[in-house]
Parts: structure tokens; sequence; C-alpha cells
């Protein structure tokens, strides 16, 4: 089993839609998560943390589930620019300290 | 610049021979990580380091690859006898020693064996 497990999609929704991805980690000493965006043949880059309270951030929401181990994020209103791969990471604690892990992503397309 | 840099942004190769990839962290972040993205693939973690130590090498493909990081600063990574399957995008991220910190990445190095 993967340590952290998200749908590989792609998800393919039209513009102003709400899409709705998930991810589950396996290590329950998991203390802190977030997600990526990666655009085509670009680097990773934080889209937003993600607090146990939930989060919003705009047309974004992410949400944490420690009992179940899983993360939400909801994008709301989807825009073209909103294509993208969406990588759920996670720091996970190990001997002597954490290590970070993320997901194989999810990959959204936003159409006209 | 203050963020992660790498070098060579290019790089191309013939089968056989050996490379090196570097990474200038963000000053101060302690942890460095390697990863290797194939086309229209995710992220494959290879390596870490905590200040000059690897904790976890798991994710080197064979013995070919190696890195090493010194003053807890600038890492290399290095492909010995280079094939074509290594050909990919190899990106370096680094975060301070907080669990509740983010990685940042750097551009990456693009690898062709040819």
């Amino acid at each position: 089993r993967k340590e952290v497990e998200q749908d590989p999609g792609p998800f393919n929704v039209p513009e102003g839609a709400t899409v709705a991805f998930n991810c589950t980690y396996s290590n329950s000493a998991s203390q802190s998560f977030f997600w990526y965006r990666q655009d085509c043949r670009k680097e990773p880059k934080l889209l937003m943390s993600v607090y146990s309270s939930g989060n919003e951030d705009g047309r974004f929401t992410a949400q944490l589930n420690r009992a179940s181990q899983y993360i939400s994020l909801l994008i709301r209103d989807s825009k073209l620019s909103d294509s993208a791969t969406y990588l759920c990471v996670v720091n996970a604690g190990n001997t002597g300290g954490f290590k970070t892990i993320f997901g194989a992503g999810t990959r959204l397309f936003v159409k006209a | 610049g203050a963020g992660v840099s790498q070098s060579p942004s290019n790089k191309v190769t013939e089968k056989g021979k050996d490379v090196e990839l570097r990474c200038d962290p963000i000053s101060g972040h302690t942890a460095l990580y390697w990863y290797r993205q194939s086309l229209g693939q995710g992220l494959e973690f290879l390596i870490y380091f905590q200040g000059n130590s690897a904790p976890d090498k798991s994710g080197l493909p064979s013995d070919r690859f190696s890195a090493e990081r010194t003053g807890g600063s600038v890492s290399t990574l290095t492909i010995q006898r280079t094939q074509q399957e290594d050909s990919a995008v190899y990106l370096c991220a680094t975060q301070t020693s907080y669990m509740t910190d983010t990685q940042y990445f750097g551009p990456g190095t693009r690898l062709t064996v040819l």
C-alpha cells in the first residue's frame, strides 16, 4: 500500500463546476498536510496547507479528517487556469524526525 | 536569488557517460530531497538528506545512482554509466527541520540520455 494515495484521474470538468479530490495516508504519525499544484513541465508549488479545522483560500477549501486519515481539496467555480495536477503531501513522523511524502497526483482538466 | 537553484537546467549526454547534477538549497534549509519525474508521471522519491546524512536512500533505482551533501548545503546527484531510461527531470526540494514546513522546489534538471 502506498503511503499517500490519490485517485489519478483525470477529472474533466466544465468551467464553473465544483470538483473535489480526496487523498488518504497510511502513517498515523503524520502531522502536517499540504496540497501542491504542478503545471505541465513545471515544478510543484504549494497551493495551501491543510489545517485540522479546515481552511479556505478563495475558491479552494481543504479539509483534514485525522480519524479516517484522509485529506480533501474542493475547488469551486473552476477556471480554465485550474487545469493542473494536484498533489497531496504529508509530513510523516519517522525515526529521527519526519519525512515528506508526495502522492502521485490527480490530474484536472477544466474545459470551456 | 532566494530560491532553490539547480544546475544545469538541461543536460544531454550519451549512453554510458557519467553525469553530475547540482542543487543549491535555500539558506538555512536542513532537509534536501531529490526526486525524478518522467514525462507524464508522478514524482519518484530518490533520496533525502537531513544535514549531511541521508536517512533514506531507498528510492535510488540502482547502484549507478549516488548523492552527497557537504556542509549541510549544496548537494550533487551523480549518475554513472547513464542509460536511456535515466532520461527524466530531476527535481530538488528543500525545507527547514520543522515538521510544519513545506518543501520548496528548484526548477529541475532535464536529463536526456541518447
